[in-house]
């Protein structure tokens, strides 16, 4: 069990351009998250997957944003037309659903920052 | 909105016990309190949670009030490395049928001084 990975760790673009971050959860974990966390902030929800399934996105999901997991074991997250205000640490977190706690085990992050 | 209220910062000498408190006035019967901390530049880290029961484990301990609108976290003897931004966040219990959630607010940032 080597933990939540991300890739890549940092990533920097140019205004207008589209990124695609990857999240590889812990293996058999069920439930993968992503959130969002701008400087001096706590991290904040954008979407869960139990399996392949999309159950939750929140406000914060603009039309830009889109997330998929489409064999139920990693997930991408793809940012369309960045803007400077997409610039934050983007954290994913996965559990089990067989765990009653529903502990959330989080990846190191990709930074983006958007020039 | 985040449902708890926490202190800005807190600073903690080296082999103290550093209490980290945690309001949580409006949190309902079937929600537990979590305890999560970040250390800079890492992703979150699970600590503790409980429902109003005390708990403790190799990390920390977790006391709630009888009322459950209150709650601290204890880290018995302090270290540098725990310096980090600690989050108390109340949610329900997941199901079978779907997640919750965390939702982190702004921590308390604690510093642990040699």
């Amino acid at each position: 069990d080597t933990g939540v990975s991300q890739n890549p760790r940092h990533k920097i673009t140019k205004r207008g351009q589209n990124v695609t971050f990857r999240c590889d959860p812990i293996s058999e974990h069920n439930r993968l998250y992503w959130y969002r966390q701008t400087l001096g902030q706590g991290p904040e929800f954008l979407t869960y997957f139990q399996n392949e399934a999309q159950l939750e996105k929140s406000r914060l999901l603009s039309d830009r944003f889109s997330a998929e997991r489409p064999k139920g074991s990693f997930s991408t997250l793809e940012i369309q037309r960045t803007e400077q205000g997409d610039s934050a640490m983007y954290l994913c977190a996965s559990s089990s659903i067989r765990d009653s706690t529903d502990t959330q085990y989080f990846g190191p992050g990709t930074r983006l920052t958007v020039l | 909105d985040a449902k708890t209220t926490q202190p800005t910062s807190m600073d903690c000498a080296e082999g103290r016990a550093a209490n980290l408190p945690c309001n949580h006035s409006t949190i309902s019967g079937n929600e537990y309190v979590y305890w999560y901390r970040q250390i800079h530049s890492q992703g979150p880290q699970y600590i503790i949670h409980g429902l109003k029961n005390n708990e403790t484990n190799e990390m920390a301990s977790l006391i709630i009030t009888e009322d459950r609108k209150s709650s601290t976290l204890i880290l018995p003897h302090a270290t540098l490395r725990d310096t980090a931004v600690y989050y108390c966040i109340v949610r329900p219990h997941s199901g079978s049928n779907s997640g919750y959630a965390l939702n982190f607010g702004k921590g308390t940032s604690l510093l642990v001084t040699p």
